[in-house]
């Protein structure tokens, strides 16, 4: 089946405890983003990858990094987690960076303490 | 002001009812995307458009690329379409999303 995944679903933590979220798509796809989801403040792109060893900024990357060294997977690393990385994130790819289609995965909740 | 601007934010219509959701943009697009998600959070996309209009079931999209607009049309609404549609427009290398339309269809 055809997908995206994210592990964790569901992750509480501590300020300044490092964390990875998983992201891993069977698609072959080129072009992988990630999003968080704020109340009030909906949808905003965080880091994205045109292709392996290829990332860039979005409009919120201030605290995450990304890596991107295998086509499917691209994790999103919180080096120093603090309580306003406190979101619901998403991890989305498409078969590459045009008019596609984006699938995204099932979201992770993230909560800082 | 927004870049993605939506309207309503909120709406509620009786089972059976035809529904408008309304999307305008401000930038330069490649494509303006249609997402609908679920209470339990999860997102779909129901259409991309760069032009004209998609039709998918009782679902319609059009796209004015002239006046930067796009409006997603239900057709004889049902309780399980209730959920947030986002509107979202991709750039050159970014994507940016409205702020949702919570729909709410009552039996």
């Amino acid at each position: 089946e055809a997908q995206v995944t994210q592990n964790p679903r569901y992750l509480i933590t501590v300020t300044g405890k490092k964390l990875t979220v998983t992201c891993s798509q069977n698609m072959n796809h080129e072009y992988m983003s990630w999003y968080r989801q704020d109340p009030g403040l909906g949808l905003r792109q965080i880091y994205y990858s045109m292709n392996v060893e290829v990332t860039d900024k979005g409009d919120v990357p201030e605290g995450y990094k990304v890596s991107r060294k295998e086509k499917r997977n691209f994790p999103l690393i919180l080096e120093s987690p603090s309580p306003n990385q406190t979101s619901l994130y998403f991890c989305a790819s498409s078969l590459s960076w045009g008019v596609e289609t984006q699938y995204f995965g099932p979201g992770t909740r993230l909560l800082v303490l | 002001k927004n870049e993605v601007e939506q309207s309503p934010q909120n709406l509620t219509a009786q089972e059976g009812e035809f529904i408008t959701i309304n999307c305008s943009y401000s930038v330069g697009i490649s494509a303006l995307h249609w997402l609908q998600q679920h209470p339990g959070g999860g997102i779909v996309s129901l259409f991309m458009l760069s032009s004209g209009k998609k039709k998918h079931g009782r679902l319609i999209a059009t796209i004015n690329i002239q006046e930067k607009h796009s409006s997603l049309h239900i057709t004889a609404s049902h309780p399980r379409d209730s959920a947030v549609y986002i509107c979202a427009v991709r750039g050159n290398n970014d994507m940016r999303f409205g702020a949702g339309t919570r729909l709410t269809v009552k039996p």
